[in-house]
């Protein structure tokens, strides 16, 4: 079984852009969240999606946003790019938003660096 | 709300030595809890996982946790440790909320 996959897996964007980033769930998991990892913060969970609706969201302002597509792919964006939001992005899948005991597959990430 | 708290963000052991990771947790509720490890360059995979069948967790790698609920811990351990045991660890509480890492170093 495939893995969970996120493209692309580098990423160079100026202050002020906006970017995009996507994250395939392994097959049959319908559960997709987002993580933001940086240096000393550890992984900060942004948001989760499950069918096609944002379920959890964490502390992060409105520049961060996202989407589910009705075959779990999920998307998202980063509007007005800041040099903090130089990181890397972590997708994960899982079977189900709402089981507390499952765990997440994560994919490779995706490294954004802001200049 | 759940919090999880990993103390010490860089440890280092001899090959061969003890490995003991820190967790401590807060739950307002009864816990599940995750160990994952990250290798450079790659996602977090699960090493383990609590869900209060039994307190002394097995997982893989021969790496292995105990839930005390008395000290709100799940410390991660692994008898002697190999160089390739070099990685980043988290601790999870409830699937979503992670700890900041500990960094593990392995020398020869």
């Amino acid at each position: 079984k495939a893995g969970v996959t996120q493209t692309p897996r580098y990423l160079i964007k100026t202050r002020g852009q906006q970017v995009t980033l996507s994250c395939s769930p392994i097959s049959g998991h319908r559960s997709v969240s987002w993580y933001q990892q940086t240096p000393g913060q550890g992984l900060q969970f942004l948001f989760e999606y499950f069918s096609e609706t944002q379920r959890n969201k964490g502390n992060f302002p409105g520049r961060f946003s996202g989407r589910q597509f009705s075959n779990s792919r999920s998307e998202m964006n980063v509007s007005t790019l800041e040099l903090g939001d130089s990181a890397l992005y972590l997708c994960a899948s899982s079977l189900s938003h709402s089981v507390r005991s499952y765990e997440q597959y994560f994919g490779p990430g995706t490294r954004l660096t802001v200049t | 709300a759940q919090s999880v708290t990993q103390l010490g963000s860089h440890v280092s052991v001899s090959e061969g030595a003890l490995v003991l990771l820190r967790c401590n947790y807060s739950s307002s509720v009864p816990p599940y809890l995750f160990w994952y490890v990250q290798y450079p360059n790659q996602g977090l995979q699960l090493l383990l996982k609590y869900t209060s069948a039994a307190t002394l967790v097995k997982g893989i790698n021969g790496f292995e946790a105990e839930f005390k609920k008395s000290e709100t811990s799940f410390h991660l351990t692994k008898p002697s440790a190999h160089m390739s045991d070099a990685a980043e660890y988290f601790c999870a509480v409830d699937k979503l909320i992670f700890g900041t890492g500990t960094r593990l170093q392995v020398f020869p």
